[in-house]
């Protein structure tokens, strides 16, 4: 069984569309997170959801609008689709016991968006 | 978040033990420090982690200076697998994980 899985795998689609991606783990964590790295491989958080409420907002556009219906599922929704979105978006998620370290973050295999 | 910096690629003969160095001199005294690689095209993996103790899982040992300014991550046994980048970091329980620009190794048949 995946752990983190995401979909789709590839999305190409042109400037201006809107487009979401998926995201669902099956490891009864809190808490989930979108990254994405660029054509330079740099990784950077975008958001961050514990149990359904957005913690981290790292200064985002507002085009991306995360959603958690569940906390097993966070969901990347991007509205009028720029050149600069083009990036391998990566899901994951990590469970916290209270006053402890995190056992480590679990990543998807990531969606590689292109936008033409 | 702690800031690090690694070398940007190093090499290693497969067979030997690969030695990852980290540099981490603005941790806080609760930040813990954490290594992930990432294989080509792959999300990123979970290696170890530690506050101020030396750790070996069935992956990899971490030694972390008594000074906690800096870390080793060690592959005791390289094998061609273990070719891809690899990234330390700085973080304390949830909060945000971030990544520099990590080491590439590259493993040498």
């Amino acid at each position: 069984d995946t752990a983190v899985s995401q979909t789709p795998k590839y999305l190409v689609t042109q400037m201006g569309n809107d487009k979401s991606i998926k995201c669902e783990q099956n490891l009864g964590h809190d808490t989930m997170y979108w990254y994405k790295q660029d054509s330079k491989k740099f990784l950077k958080i975008m958001f961050s959801y514990n149990n359904k409420e957005l913690i981290i907002n790292e200064t985002v556009p507002n085009r991306f609008s995360p959603k958690s219906p569940d906390k097993a599922h966070l969901n990347l929704h991007i509205n009028s689709l720029e050149l600069g979105d083009s990036a391998v978006y990566f899901c994951a998620s990590s469970q916290v016991p209270i006053g402890l370290a995190n056992y480590g973050y679990t990543f998807g295999s990531g969606t590689r968006l292109t936008v033409v | 978040d702690a800031k690090t910096t690694q070398p940007p690629s190093m090499d290693c003969a497969e067979g030997r033990a690969a030695n990852l160095p980290c540099n981490h001199s603005t941790i806080s005294g609760n930040e813990y420090v954490y290594w992930y690689r990432q294989i080509h095209s792959q999300g990123p993996q979970y290696i170890i982690h530690g506050l101020k103790n030396n750790e070996t899982n069935e992956m990899a040992s971490l030694i972390i200076t008594e000074d906690r300014k800096s870390s080793t991550l060690i592959l005791p046994h390289a094998t061609l697998r273990d070719t891809a980048v690899y990234y330390c970091s700085g973080s304390f329980g949830n909060e945000k994980l971030t990544f520099g620009t990590g080491t590439r190794l590259t493993i040498i048949p």
